[in-house]
């Protein structure tokens, strides 16, 4: 069993819509959570990053973590055609300082 | 600066045939990664070096081998090609601790016949 687990999607949405993106772990060790974007035939590129517990906005996009649960969410709003891309969550931290993704999540926003 | 360089960019292997893949920062860097990366399965953790002079296994360690050779450079080998390590593999680094952004290479595209 995968240490992050994403839901594979894809997914297509309408412009200006709502996303979310959700993902959970299972290691209580993990402290950092990172979205990161990638787009085709690229390296990913980091989105956005958070500490433990909470919520982070930064513009159109908000990141969420709930350690209790064990669940890490990206919302994106009013969703434009240049978000398509593959969306990875990342988990960081503990004594061995591996970074472990998930899956990915292709999204496509139709114009 | 350039960041993190893999390579090849690109390459051919046939089966049982062993090569190394490269990968240098210049970002002084601490802990560097490698990933392989297949249709729907994400970026898989192989093999990582927390710091210089340290390895350690990751999800996918079977098959691969690395060397941190310094502080810049962490090399992937794989020692007899298998049709299964077709992949795309990107290295990345981080600087020291947790949570820092982790910068990638540009991926090295594999393909083992």
């Amino acid at each position: 069993q995968k240490e992050v687990e994403q839901d594979p999607g894809p997914l297509s949405v309408p412009e200006g819509a709502i996303v979310s993106l959700n993902c959970t772990y299972s290691n209580s060790a993990f402290q950092y959570f990172m979205w990161y974007r990638q787009y085709s035939r690229k390296g990913p590129e980091l989105l956005m990053y958070t500490y433990s517990s909470g919520n982070k906005e930064d513009g159109r996009f908000t990141a969420q973590v709930d350690k209790s649960s064990k669940y890490i969410s990206l919302f994106i709003r009013d969703s434009q055609p240049s978000d398509s891309a593959t969306y990875l969550c990342a988990a960081h931290g503990g004594a061995t300082n591996k970074l472990i993704f998930g899956t990915g999540t292709l999204l496509a926003v139709q114009p | 600066n350039a960041g993190v360089t893999q390579t090849p960019k690109f390459q051919v292997l046939k089966t049982g045939q062993s090569m190394t893949l490269q990968c240098a920062q210049d970002m002084n860097h601490n802990s560097m990664y490698w990933y392989r990366q297949d249709p729907g399965m994400g970026l898989r953790l192989i093999y990582y070096s927390a710091s210089e002079g340290t390895t350690d296994k990751g999800e996918v360690p079977n098959g691969y081998n690395v060397s941190r050779l310094n502080k810049r450079e962490f090399s992937l080998r794989l020692e007899s090609a298998a049709p299964s390590q077709t992949s795309v593999y990107f290295c990345a680094s981080t600087s020291q601790g947790a949570g820092t952004e982790a910068f990638f290479g540009q991926g090295t595209r594999l393909t083992v016949v």
